[in-house]
């Protein structure tokens, strides 16, 4: 199993604010990393696919890159409603495995 | 509007079963994989189980083979999840998603299963 891990755990920043998270895989996955937003009490949103992929709807503040086992999701200028938990998952390999989580915080 | 709508939650007694159901509508069931993932109460995200568009290939987690069953009906665009052997460690909401090429693009609320005596 893909063991995918997310730095760092809590990520405190202010809005209008530049946000990197980073999701490392235990072997490469190619380019098949995917990163969800969610917010309490609701489904998971897709953001990113492909790497690198914006999902439809997703604002262009919201971008993804890497290849391999790194990967970083970041957000450029932080808007109120983009502190949430954010998930990196692979589907390179079954089972799909989500990392841990990132939450984004208000600092 | 593509929708996903799960149900079925409820408590159980360890060792129990349940299904659950995960109704869609707004696009064509049958061309599309399907996931159930779950999520503990203040955990992450953990695959269960995925399904081919004709239900001919599935897969499971570790953690529930032998005890869940995945299954669809694409003539009623419903997509189920058998639950048997429940143990305290599957109490979660479990999500119904639409996968594409192996990523989830649509999610289902959830359903809550609480497994407890």
């Amino acid at each position: 199993e893909i063991v995918m891990t997310q730095s760092p755990a809590t990520l405190s920043v202010s809005p209008g604010e530049r946000a990197t998270l980073s999701c490392r895989a235990s072997q490469s996955v190619s380019s098949n990393l995917a990163w969800y937003q969610q917010k309490p009490g609701q489904a998971p949103r897709l953001l990113i696919h492909g790497a690198s992929t914006r999902a439809t709807g997703i604002p262009a503040r919201f971008s993804g890159s890497g290849s391999g086992t790194e990967f970083t999701l970041t957000i450029s200028s932080l808007q109120s409603e983009d502190f949430a938990i954010y998930y990196c998952q692979q589907y390179n390999n079954w089972p799909r495995t989500f990392g841990q989580g990132t939450k984004l915080e208000i600092k | 509007e593509v929708q996903l709508v799960e149900s079925g939650g409820g408590l159980v007694q360890p060792g129990g079963s349940l299904r659950l159901s995960c109704a869609v509508s707004g696009f064509t069931f049958s061309s599309y994989g399907m996931h159930w993932v779950r999520q503990a109460p203040g955990k992450g995200l953990e695959y269960v189980s995925a399904i081919s568009t004709n239900g001919d290939r599935t897969d499971y987690a570790n953690s529930v083979k032998g005890r869940f069953t995945i299954s669809r009906d694409n003539s009623k665009n419903t997509l189920y999840l058998q639950m048997g052997s429940l143990r305290a460690e599957d109490m979660a909401v479990y999500h119904c998603a639409r996968s594409v090429s192996g990523y989830d693009d649509y999610w289902g609320q959830g359903t809550l299963v609480t497994v407890s005596s």
